[in-house]
């Protein structure tokens, strides 16, 4: 069966740089684009971009560009997304996500900024 | 970019009956495939998203058959004929039509 299985919580201080994994199993990797959501705690979801698991081009949502990078290893099925330069508005879960309609979820990756 | 917005933000339920949730896109979610890219997810409270209904009105494996999705063009909606406990939590719409977007969420509680 799918399953997209993510990396630990992590706490990180403001500057910081924060590398999340979602490993994939299940299905073949380069079938599905891997998108990324973030939820801000309380609040809704927003779709944060998606990675091309064929060419590894990935595409950014409008809020989600300059300190976000999104980044594959397909030896391992594994897709990434880096956040740089942390602020304390990054305190939020993380989900990654199979394919452009979103199928599949990971456990989520709450990620906490704070000095 | 296209705006989702959902109504009612809150829907109380008393079990056993039923519910439905509004979902109304900016600009129409037909694609240029002919198909409508219109998805709902169910969220339980600290659980992640799963997904109910995808292209308006097919429901995913495992999906109880009291959901159902309808609509077309800019207007959908989820129903739930009879709420049940465990359908407590957020409702979300999405469209992937066009860069993706979700609504903002409703929650559903049992009254």
């Amino acid at each position: 069966q799918v399953q997209l299985v993510q990396s630990g919580s992590a706490l990180e201080r403001p500057g910081a740089s924060v590398k999340i994994s979602c490993k994939a199993s299940g299905y073949t990797f380069t079938n599905h684009v891997l998108a990324w959501v973030r939820q801000v705690p309380g609040q809704g979801l927003e779709w944060m971009g998606w990675i091309n698991t064929n060419t590894g081009n990935p595409m950014y949502g409008r809020d989600f560009t300059g300190r976000f990078v999104l980044s594959l290893d397909t030896s391992v099925t594994t897709a990434y997304l880096q956040i740089l330069s942390l602020k304390a508005e990054d305190s939020a879960v993380y989900y990654c996500s199979r394919g452009s309609n979103f199928d599949s979820w990971g456990q989520g990756t709450l990620v906490t900024v704070s000095s | 970019d296209v705006v989702m917005t959902q109504s009612p933000l809150s829907l109380p339920v008393t079990l056993g009956q039923p519910a439905s949730i509004s979902c109304k896109s900016s600009q129409s979610l037909v694609s240029s495939d002919g198909n409508v890219y219109l998805n709902w997810f169910h969220q339980r409270p600290g659980q992640s998203p799963r997904r109910l209904i995808y292209k308006v009105s097919n429901r995913d494996s495992g999906v109880p058959d009291r959901f159902t999705g309808s609509g077309s063009g800019t207007d959908f909606t989820l129903h739930i004929s009879r709420v049940e406990a465990e359908d407590v939590g957020f409702f979300y719409c999405m469209q992937a039509t066009h860069w993706p977007s979700f609504g903002g969420g409703t929650k559903l509680e049992i009254k």
